[in-house]
This record gives structure tokens, sequence and C-alpha cells, in this order.
């Protein structure tokens, strides 16, 4: 059974910083490209950002304006995403999410890490 | 780069047929055949409906069909199903630094 599972989610101030982590399981994680996709509260899904099988390949939204850094560690089929100088508008379910190999789509998704930014 | 453009709900009653438009631009919709839709009730992560434009993964009912045509996309629910009640969400390859673009959503009411 493929799991995705998130932790690492809670409460920070803004300016605070937080790091997310994923463990999967279930399917190959050292093949499939990996992102984090985020979803306010009430609102739509938001692509955050995406690593590639090997770490070569990064890509962030431009939304961020730098202050995510994602990463993975494929001898431990872990994902991270380490969260710096956080705002009120990073408050978010984030979901860990897999991408089918040489596909454009998200094929497994965890149950999501709430983080919330608040003073 | 903005949203895709969904329409905010659409119903149908049981047995009838729905479609969700996701409108795009030629940078994201109309320049690739990437298109994937995701279905996600109250609290639920999502779940993986279409991708591809058309293609259905193991699993999903063949009453989902996608298509596009130009900077448009569309996801249609045949024979409507309680169960089918939920939130649904396209996304679009966006090129090489906006990777993805996801869809503002659509709400689908089963009346």
């Amino acid at each position: 059974e493929v799991q995705l599972v998130e932790s690492g989610g809670g409460l920070v101030k803004p300016g605070g910083s937080l790091g997310l982590s994923c463990t999967a399981s279930g399917f190959t994680f050292n093949i499939y490209s990996m992102s984090w996709v985020r979803q306010a509260p009430g609102k739509g899904l938001e692509w955050v950002s995406s690593i590639s099988s090997t770490s070569r390949s990064i890509y962030y939204a431009d939304s961020l304006q730098g202050r995510f850094t994602i990463s993975r560690d494929n001898a431990k089929n872990s994902l991270f995403l380490q969260m710096n100088s956080l705002r009120a508008e990073d408050t978010a379910v984030y979901y860990c999410t897999s991408t089918y190999p040489g596909g454009n789509y998200f094929v497994y998704w965890g149950r999501g890490a709430l983080v919330t930014v608040s003073s | 780069q903005s949203a895709l453009t969904q329409p905010r709900s659409v119903s149908g009653s049981p047995g009838q047929s729905v479609t969700i438009s996701c409108t795009g631009t030629s940078s994201d919709v109309g320049g690739y055949n990437y298109v994937s839709w995701y279905q996600q009730h109250p609290d639920k992560a999502p779940k993986l409906m279409i991708y591809d434009v058309s293609e259905r993964p193991p699993g999903v009912p063949d009453r989902f069909s996608g298509s596009k045509s130009g900077n448009a996309a569309s996801l249609t629910i045949s024979g409507l199903q309680a169960e089918d009640e939920a939130d649904y969400y396209c996304c679009s390859h966006g090129g090489s630094y906006t990777l993805y673009v996801f869809g503002t959503g659509t709400k689908v009411t089963v009346l």
C-alpha cells in the first residue's frame, strides 16, 4: 500500500521557521519526482515546489520569493520542506505528493500537515 | 502565472451529466497536453481522476472523462452519483519556471 506521511506541522510566529518531512512507502521512491502542494483554509490548491528524483532539478512557485527550500533523501525515502521567514499567508495544509515517472501529474498524496503562522 | 479559471460551482441530479471548464492560456493549458483533474472530498486529500487531458488512472470510473480545446480543458461526469459530490481542481503544466498551475476549484453538488 502506498503511503505518504507528513510530519512537522504546527504553530509558528510570523518571521519564524519550520521544517516539514514526508516519509514514503509502498512505491519506488527514488524514481519519482516529488512535490509540495498547499491549501489555505477554505481555499484552493497551490503548487509550492518540486524536486526531481535525483535532486538535480528543483522548482519553486514565484510567490515564495526564495523563502522555502525543498530537499530529499532517497536512502531514507524522505522529502523535506524548510520554510523560513514565514508569513500569515503561508498558513495552509501542506500536502506531500509524488509525480509519476515521466509524467506531469500528482499520482500519490499524503494526508497533509497543517502549518499555522500566527502571533 | 495566475490560477486557471473554473466555475465556482456546478450541480446536477443523479444520473445527469455535468461539465466543468478550466480556462488557461497558451503558456499552460494551451501549450501542453498535461492537464490533470483532482477530486477532493471535505477534509480529505485530493485524488487523481484524469491525467494527460483524457487518461483515467486504474480504479477511476469511466463516467469521468476529460478533453481539451485550445486554452480550455473540461471534465465531464456522466451518470452523476451522490459520491461524486466534491470539489474538483484542474491542473496544468506551466512551463519551465512555474512548473504547475492549479485551477480555482469547482464545487459539484448532486441535487
